[in-house]
């Protein structure tokens, strides 16, 4: 069975500084998934990770993958208010349709 | 802009009852897919569908029904109801294909069963 484990659950931080979170993945995967959820809302699509290696930057958040180590990165980069929410990995993997087991998600809190 | 609506934002209903939650999706997806939301469990898959009338279980199908008559449509039907199916649900689509993977989410709708 997959497990999808992200850390740290919660995470307070300053604004202006640097943080990581961690997706760890229990099998091998096909892709890997990252969204945001705002308080009330639905996911919103940040990153799509094709193969070992990709990486992907967007404004301040920069996301990566490790296929052999089973485990996607997403780096923050000088934080700053308005990337408060939670984010939350996926694995995808093709079973005739490609099915996304979810991570548990990191509620992300950044203090000015 | 894909969009996926849900037909409710907040419901609330009393055990027992037979709830319909309804999802519309106006990219010719094929793929639609019923999820729960529930603190520290992330997101958990319920059913999905591949194709109009065709449904598969997910992981956690125990109390749940779905219905699929028409491409753009996909129902999740709570045959009774029970306070333990309290959650956010979120429904999602996606096209069928290899290379077209991403999944596009509706607003969710958060269900009280009291």
């Amino acid at each position: 069975e997959l497990k999808v484990e992200q850390n740290p659950l919660f995470l307070s931080m300053q604004e202006g500084k640097n943080y990581t979170i961690y997706c760890n993945y229990s099998t091998t995967s096909d892709r890997l998934y990252w969204y945001r959820q705002d308080p009330g809302k639905s996911l919103e699509s940040l990153f799509v990770l094709l193969s070992n290696g990709a990486v992907k930057q967007e404004g301040r958040l920069m996301a990566s993958l490790d296929t052999k180590a089973r485990l996607s990165t997403l780096h923050i980069t000088a934080a700053v208010h308005d990337l408060s929410a939670t984010y939350f990995c996926a694995v995808g993997r093709w079973i005739g349709n490609e099915k996304l087991t979810f991570g548990t998600g990191t509620r992300l809190t950044i203090i000015p | 802009d894909v969009k996926v609506t849900q037909s409710s934002r907040y419901l609330v209903k009393r055990t027992g009852e037979k709830v319909f939650l309804e999802c519309v999706q106006d990219m010719d997806h094929e793929n639609m897919f019923w999820y729960r939301q529930d603190p520290g469990l992330g997101l958990r898959l319920i059913y999905f569908s591949y194709d109009v009338k065709m449904k598969e279980k997910g992981d956690i199908p125990e109390g749940y029904s779905v219905s699929r008559e028409k491409k753009e449509r996909f129902s999740l039907i709570l045959e009774s109801a029970s306070t333990n199916q309290t959650s956010m649900y979120l429904c999602a689509s996606s096209f069928g294909r290899r290379g077209r993977y991403e999944q596009y989410f509706g607003p969710g709708t958060r269900l009280t069963v009291t």
